[in-house]
C-alpha cells in the first residue's frame, strides 16, 4: 500500500520568514495530494491540494509543488504569521477506487511554530 | 468548519460500556468516512461509506461498528473497547463522482477509555 513520509516533524520560524514542509510517497498510482492544517482542538482543515497533472499550485501565501518523477511534494508558506502556527499534514490518494473508496494516506505531521 | 458536525466532543467510558459517536454533514456530500487519530501516528482510515453502503473496512476490530442510515449521518457504535482505543475520532465527507474530491473533516470526538 501507499506510504507517505513527512519532514520535518517540527519547524520553528520567525514571523515573516518562509516555511517549507516536504513529503514523499511510494505509490506511483497516487494522483491527488492535499495538505491539511490542524489547530489545537480542531479537526484537519484543507488548505490546498494538487493533482498529478499539475506541477505547482498557489493560493495567496501558500503554494504546493509536485515532482511525480521523484515522488515528492512540498508545501511552501511565505510571509509567515503567528496564526500559521499549527500542525500540517500531507496526504496522498489514488482517488476513488471501486471497493475501496477514496483512501487518503497521511504523513505524520509537522508542528509549525511561528515566533514573533 | 461547520459543514461536518460531530457529537459528543469528548467521551469518557469504561471498557464494558456501550456508546455511539455521531457525525452529520451539511455539505450535500455522498461519501462519509471515519478516521482514528492517535498521538505520534498518522491519521488512520477506519471506514468509508458511499451512498450509505460501506465500501471499505480497513481491518478494524469488530468492537467498532459503523452505521450510515442516510447520506448526511454517520455513526460509530462502540462496545468493549480497550485502553489503546483512546484517541481522537474524526469524521469526514466528500462529494465523489468525477475526479477526486477533497475530504472535509469535523472537529472530532476525543475518546478516553478508563
Amino acid at each position: 500500500g501507499e506510504n507517505v513520509e513527512q519532514h520535518p516533524s517540527t519547524l520553528s520560524v520567525q514571523e515573516g520568514d518562509s516555511a517549507v514542509i516536504k513529503c514523499t510517497y511510494s505509490d506511483s498510482a497516487s494522483n491527488y495530494f492535499p495538505w491539511y492544517k490542524q489547530e489545537l482542538g480542531k479537526g484537519p482543515q484543507l488548505i490546498i491540494d494538487i493533482r498529478s497533472n499539475v506541477g505547482e499550485k498557489k493560493d495567496q501565501r501558500i503554494a504546493v509543488t509536485l515532482n511525480k518523477t521523484a515522488k515528492h511534494f512540498s508545501l511552501h508558506i511565505t510571509e509567515t504569521q503567528p496564526e500559521d502556527s499549527a500542525v500540517y499534514f500531507c496526504a496522498a490518494s489514488r482517488g476513488w477506487v471501486t471497493g475501496g473508496g477514496n483512501k487518503l494516506t497521511f504523513g505524520t505531521g509537522t508542528q509549525l511554530k511561528v515566533e514573533l | 468548519e461547520t459543514g461536518v458536525t460531530q457529537t459528543p466532543r469528548h467521551l469518557v467510558m469504561g471498557m464494558t460500556n456501550k456508546k455511539s459517536l455521531k457525525c452529520e454533514q451539511h455539505l450535500g456530500h455522498n461519501a462519509m468516512y471515519w478516521y482514528k487519530q492517535s498521538a505520534k501516528k498518522p491519521l488512520e482510515l477506519m471506514f468509508v461509506y458511499s451512498l450509505e453502503e460501506r465500501v471499505e473496512n480497513n481491518s478494524v476490530p469488530s468492537r467498532f461498528s459503523p452505521e450510515c442510515p442516510n447520506s448526511s449521518h454517520l455513526f460509530l457504535h462502540l462496545h468493549t473497547l480497550q485502553p489503546e482505543d483512546s484517541a481522537l475520532y474524526l469524521c469526514a465527507s466528500s462529494q465523489e463522482g468525477k475526479g477526486t474530491q477533497p475530504q472535509h473533516f469535523g472537529d472530532g470526538t476525543r475518546l478516553s477509555i478508563l
